[in-house]
């Protein structure tokens, strides 16, 4: 089975701060993903990743960053948290294969910013 | 960019069948997909469909017309776990690769 681990399950900050959100994978998947998850919006996607040190923005990039320095890790960073970035945020991965390349999902980390 | 629309909200009873539409604006298309999740869970996939026509998985079954831009997931003898927010997504190219836009979801609510 695919384990997709988020460091945290809840989480709650502060305006200002600098926050880190982990993704870990243990499939050896190419592809790596971050969506933030809001009432009546469904899934947005925030940043991907199909390459290690590859990333390409998506539709809400503005205000976060990311990083994969590693296959299997794949790090969202809000630079400065704002409170209109209180949200679920789930990280998902694909093999790769093509199309109708399924997602697996992690748990998600639920922010809250003060 | 993607558009995609589905119904907010669907409440069915124990036992019937409900159909959960979807219909999309893509630039450039592959397939569609649906996805399941609980609340407080994660969504897992549930169907894919690439080509026209209807997909079967025990219970569930998803439909496609490319020609109508339009699909559907049927859910068969509803059972009360049935009950559950499903999104539909569509795969696109994006720069060589694959993005997936998901849709709003449609919570679906299963009453005895």
């Amino acid at each position: 089975d695919v384990k997709v681990t988020q460091s945290s399950r809840y989480l709650v900050k502060r305006t200002g701060e600098k926050v880190f959100l982990e993704c870990v994978q243990d499939m050896d998947h190419e592809n790596m993903f971050w969506y933030r998850q809001d009432p009546g919006l469904g899934l947005r996607l925030i940043y991907f990743s199909y390459d290690v040190k590859m990333k390409e923005k998506g539709d809400i990039p503005e205000g976060y960053s990311v990083s994969r320095e590693k296959k299997e890790r794949f790090s969202l960073i809000l630079e400065s948290a704002s409170t209109n970035q209180t949200s679920m945020y789930l990280c998902a991965t694909s093999p790769g294969t093509g199309e109708g390349d399924t997602q697996y999902f992690g748990p998600g980390t639920r922010l809250t910013v003060l | 960019g993607q558009s995609l629309e589905q119904p907010s909200e669907v409440t069915a009873v124990e036992g019937a069948i409900v159909q959960i539409n979807c219909t999309y604006q893509t630039s450039g298309f592959y397939g569609l997909s649906w996805y399941q999740q609980h609340d407080g869970g994660a969504p897992t996939f549930l169907s894919y469909n690439g080509l026209d026509g209807l997909e079967e998985t025990g219970r569930f079954s998803s439909f496609l017309s490319r020609s109508d831009s339009y699909g559907y997931l049927l859910l068969q003898e509803l059972q009360m776990k049935d009950s559950a927010s499903y999104f539909c997504a569509v795969s696109t190219p994006s720069g060589g690769y694959q993005k997936v836009t998901f849709g709003t979801g449609t919570k679906l609510q299963v009453i005895p």
